[in-house]
């Protein structure tokens, strides 16, 4: 079982819907949690950036972690054609910099 | 968000070449720089971690005789497939850390390797 299971998708939706991108994970020391976007032959692009339990929005994304159901998701509201990107979530413990990465949700965001 | 440079963006090499990939960070000092190879549709993996200075500490499965990384400044680190081989082949991306407790963590634009 991999310590982060995100769904590849693709996930196709069209232009102004919310879109609902989740991650699970099995390791209950993971304390950071992050949202990439990555664009097709680019590195990841830093989204969204939360510390443990709860909310956090910026602009048009909000990310929410559910440390006791080990649950994270990111919202993009009225998406765009340019959302269309590949999303992936990314997690450490304290003491450890390195992320463990879902495997990438593909978005498609039709015009 | 901080600047991170990598060079060259692609490279096309001969079964049996090395190849070196440079990592740069252009507006912050980078006390660790961590390396990452994705494969076609695939996530990130970790392949090693280095502090300037030190020895880089490799991930299982990842062969450090084959991938040389060498971090010898704080504004630069470099990777070298030694001996590249077809499997080989896939995309790496470098992460510098900043020190002083920066918690968010940039990526490169990614070096594509493919080798022939």
């Amino acid at each position: 079982q991999k310590e982060v299971e995100q769904d590849p998708g693709p996930l196709s939706v069209p232009e102004g819907a919310i879109v609902s991108l989740n991650c699970t994970y099995s390791n209950s020391a993971f304390q950071y949690f992050m949202w990439y976007r990555q664009y097709s032959r680019k590195g990841p692009e830093l989204l969204m950036y939360t510390y443990s339990s709860g909310n956090k929005e910026d602009g048009r994304f909000t990310a929410q972690v559910d440390k006791s159901s080990k649950y994270i998701s990111l919202f993009i509201r009225d998406s765009q054609p340019s959302d269309s990107a590949t999303y992936l979530c990314a997690m450490s413990p304290p003491g450890r910099r390195a992320l463990t990465f879902g495997s990438g949700t593909r978005l498609q965001v039709q015009p | 968000g901080a600047v991170v440079s990598q060079h060259p963006s692609w490279v096309i090499c001969k079964s049996g070449t090395s190849v070196k990939i440079e990592c740069r960070s252009l507006d912050f000092q980078a006390t660790t720089m961590f390396w990452y190879r994705q494969f076609p549709k695939q996530s990130l993996m970790l392949m090693a971690t280095s502090n300037e200075g030190s020895k880089a500490t490799y991930e299982q499965g990842v062969e450090k005789d084959k991938f040389l990384i060498n971090h010898a400044s704080l504004t630069l680190s470099t990777l070298t497939v030694t001996s590249a081989h077809p499997e080989d082949s896939s995309f790496y991306i470098c992460s510098p850390l900043a020190g002083g407790g920066t918690d968010t963590q940039y990526f490169g634009p990614g070096t594509r390797l493919t080798v022939l």
